[in-house]
């Protein structure tokens, strides 16, 4: 079955660090590529998305490059910032045309923490 | 456009009473889910629907479960009756299409099952 695996947290970083998180994933046909962000006391929200394969989403200075020969979605960000602090989800979703489903498929998300 | 509305935003009850959340999706939007959340289990996907069609509720942990949608623009969560256990962040998210399509989340109703 589909399935997303994304590196344990939490992550604490200073201000101003490099930032990637590590998403890996397991789909039958061609997935789509999300990463959500949950804020403190919030719910989900997009942060960036990928449909097709060296597609690269982007998004309040995050990127992500969908990698199709490694399966991979990692999230960057060259310079944290504290308001960065949230946990983040990467998620995959195949749709029926891919003889998939139209639910998404969550990771077990990254707490982040980034200190002045 | 305000956005998916869910209500209430807490909710503390006793062991054995009956709990009903609330959620009103974004205008226009085909589809709707039900996550919930905890510390020990992650996001959990529970049920979804299709122009107010329940379509997979292979998440619904229960027969204590049961989710409703009576017509475009309101959809409930009951628990009867409600255990500890039940105790998570119940999110209700809403989305034009499936698949690739954004979805948007609510705030969430916290629940605290005593």
């Amino acid at each position: 079955g589909n399935s997303v695996t994304q590196m344990e947290g939490p992550v604490t970083l200073s201000e101003e660090a490099f930032l990637t998180i590590n998403c890996t994933y397991t789909a039958t046909g061609y997935p789509s590529l999300f990463w959500y962000v949950q804020y403190p006391g919030e719910g989900l929200q997009l942060l960036l998305k990928a449909t097709k394969a060296d597609d690269k989403g982007s998004n309040k200075g995050f990127e992500a490059t969908y990698r199709k020969e490694t399966t991979s979605f990692h999230l960057e960000k060259g310079s944290v910032q504290v308001s960065d602090s949230a946990v983040y989800f990467c998620a995959l979703s195949t749709g029926f045309a891919q003889g998939g489903s139209e639910k998404l498929v969550f990771g077990k998300g990254t707490k982040l923490t980034v200190n002045p | 456009d305000a956005g998916v509305i869910q209500s209430p935003r807490h909710e503390v009850t006793e062991m054995g009473q009956e709990v009903t959340l609330r959620c009103k999706p974004i205008s226009g939007h085909d589809y709707l889910f039900w996550y919930r959340q905890t510390m020990m289990r992650g996001l959990e996907l529970l049920i979804y629907f299709n122009n107010n069609v329940p379509i997979d509720d292979s998440g619904m942990p229960e027969d204590r479960f049961s989710a409703k949608m009576p017509n475009a623009s309101f959809s409930t969560l009951k628990i009867q009756p409600s255990e500890p256990r039940d105790s998570a962040v119940y999110f209700c998210a809403s989305s034009r299409l499936a698949g690739a399509d954004t979805q948007y989340f609510g705030p969430g109703t916290r629940l605290t099952v005593l």
